[in-house]
This record gives C-alpha cells, structure tokens and sequence, in this order.
C-alpha cells in the first residue's frame, strides 16, 4: 500500500515551458486535491476533485489545470509556467465522512522550480 | 482574506517545556479543526482534531483546546521533544459535503536538546 505518490519529486522548468504532474493512490479515496506550499504562505488549494471526472477550484487555480480520468489518479498542468509558480507541490486524497472533516493523506510533494 | 490565523511564525522550546501554538478563525461555521505536522522534505500528516462540540481533546503529549466563544484553538505539546521539531499546520472545514481545508501559515518549531 503505496498511498499516495507524485511524479517527478524535482523539475526545473523554463518560463512558458508546460509540464503535468501526476497524483496517484491507492486507497479508492473518492476526493483528491492539489494544493501548493510557499514559505510563509502555509498550503493553498489549487484544484480538487470529489470524483472521477470531476473538478472544481480552490483558492489560487490561475495558471493550472487539472484532470480526474480515472478515480485513482489527478492531474495537475501548468500550460505556461511562470516564475511565481516556483513552489511545493502537494497532492492529497481523502473520503469524506458524513458532515465533513476526514483525515487528509498526503503525497511527498514535488519542488517545482520555474526559471 | 485569510479565515486561519496562526502564530507564532516560529517557536523555540528547550527539550521538556511545552510548545504552544495558537490558532484564531473567522467563519463560525467551521466545525472541524485539524492540526498537521510536517517534518522537511515530506508531506503534512493529520496529529490531532477537534470539533466544537467539546472543548479539549488530548492524544498522549498533543492536546488541543478549543474556545468556541473567542474563535480560537490552540495546540500544546507536552514534554517536548528534539524530534517533534517540525512545521504544524491548524487548518478548518466547513460542514459541507467535501472537506475543503482552510490551513494557517504554520508555525515552525524547534526543540533544542
């Protein structure tokens, strides 16, 4: 049991180049999320997902797009990268109880530098 | 309009003492409020949560309190230790289907031996 894994841990990108980060796990959880870290910022959403061929935004999506294909799988592309895109990126993936509020698993983070 | 407010930005504690971090939030209708920790170089995992129905909840050295009143939870580690020096995150949900998370800015702690 793998829980959740990102591909690539590192990635040095030049500015307007596009990459995908992938987010996978094993637990059928149906909701997953990106999120992204800065210092000082704490964790911001950036995309979510509350199933299979679902998306929706968070709080900072400009510049991202995603893809939920299948269930145990999210994608997170960056079409043109810019440099305020340099950041820590974190998958997560959870089930959601009834009334809310369950644990979040998160994946190890991809660093992301933009150049 | 940031809804977590978290603080101190860092903390210090000589190995032994107790860690406090504070945390103050602004939608009332909040009603789940994890704390996360995170080690350098790894993810956030889940510590402790709370929900507003009670107003402490401990799980060996972490107990967090809660002030459904002032807005306000707070997380302390007892006896703390050089290895629980990390980042700790509070973070907040909302009832609602999907469980969202608000997170403050986190707070970096270290322990020295």
């Amino acid at each position: 049991n793998a829980g959740v894994t990102q591909t690539p841990k590192f990635r040095v990108l030049k500015t307007g180049q596009s990459m995908t980060l992938l987010c996978a796990q094993d637990m059928n959880h149906e909701y997953m999320y990106w999120y992204r870290q800065d210092p000082g910022m704490g964790l911001r959403l950036i995309h979510y997902s509350v199933g299979e061929g679902t998306t929706a935004k968070g709080e900072v999506p400009d510049g991202y797009n995603v893809s939920r294909l299948k269930k145990q799988n999210f994608l997170l592309g960056l079409e043109s990268a810019a440099p305020s895109q340099t950041s820590v990126y974190f998958c997560a993936s959870n089930n959601v109880i009834a009334g809310g509020g369950d644990e979040q698993y998160f994946g190890p983070g991809t660093r992301l530098t933009v150049t | 309009q940031q809804q977590v407010k978290q603080s101190p930005q860092s903390l210090i504690v000589q190995k032994g003492g107790i860690s406090i971090i504070n945390c103050a939030y602004e939608n009332t209708a909040f009603d789940y409020f994890p704390w996360y920790q995170q080690f350098p170089g790894k993810g956030p995992a889940l510590l402790i949560a709370i929900r507003p129905d009670v107003s402490e909840k401990k799980e060996g050295r972490f107990t967090i309190s809660f002030n459904k009143s002032a807005k306000q939870f707070s997380l302390h580690i007892m006896d703390s230790q050089p290895g629980d020096s990390a980042t700790y995150f509070c973070a907040a949900s909302l009832p609602s289907g999907y469980s969202t998370l608000t997170f403050g800015k986190g707070t970096m702690l270290l322990v020295s031996p």
